[in-house]
């Protein structure tokens, strides 16, 4: 099956600073997601993003997707920006059923 | 703006118990999932549904699991008889197509087996 990697996979950052996370994956796809998983564990939809670039306030994402990567640009980091970011996919040519694959994530800690 | 919504929010049971979880769709969409969190670990794909048939499953959603959509705006997940391991987050999502069309996520129903 199709390999979703992301790195880092922890990232401490002061209040302030900018942070690129980024999103391996191994075969392509159909479809491309990024979610920010609160303290309280709901995943929040960031970007539908299986090619091209977006922003949205002080997010960004470009995905690139003839060399399989997405990078999630994350400026200006508030301590609200804190929790796990996760990549998923839906790897084409597969079943076409919208079975996304996960990575395992990157924990962002954002300080005061 | 539409969403997924689920309840409830927490269920705590005992082993060996029957759980039914439950999830409204969003109204338009026609594809309905089941994924799963265990605890510090990625999210995994249980099972995707459309047309009132299962189209995927993955090897965890074994016998004990099933999935209904008992009218026109619920989509259920029914775990028969639950296991300590089955401890997990478990989140309902809706799209409107299954291929180049977004996945929306309700905010997860947090299963406590004991």
């Amino acid at each position: 099956g199709i390999q979703v990697e992301q790195s880092p996979p922890d990232l401490i950052l002061q209040e302030g600073a900018n942070s690129t996370l980024r999103c391996n994956f191994s075969d392509s796809v159909n479809n491309l997601q990024w979610f920010h998983q609160n303290p309280w564990g709901q995943l929040i939809n960031l970007f539908y993003i299986p090619s091209g670039t977006k922003q949205n306030g002080r997010l960004s994402a470009t995905t690139v997707a003839t060399e399989r990567y997405s990078l999630l640009y994350i400026s200006s980091s508030q301590t609200t920006d804190s929790g796990v970011y996760f990549c998923a996919v839906e790897r084409k040519y597969s079943s076409n059923t919208g079975k996304l694959i996960f990575g395992q994530g990157t924990t962002l800690q954002v300080k005061p | 703006e539409p969403e997924v919504t689920q309840t409830p929010s927490h269920q705590v049971t005992q082993m060996g118990q029957e759980v039914i979880l439950r999830c409204v769709p969003i109204s338009n969409h026609l594809y309905f999932y089941w994924y799963r969190q265990i605890l510090g670990q990625k999210v995994e794909f249980l099972v995707s549904f459309y047309n009132n048939e299962i189209s995927e499953k993955s090897e965890i959603f074994d016998d004990q699991f099933s999935v209904e959509r008992p009218d026109g705006s619920n989509f259920t997940l029914k775990i028969r008889s639950t296991k300590l391991e089955d401890s997990a987050m478990y989140f309902c999502a809706s799209s409107e197509m299954a291929v180049y069309n977004e996945q929306f996520f309700g905010p997860g129903t947090r299963l406590t087996v004991l």
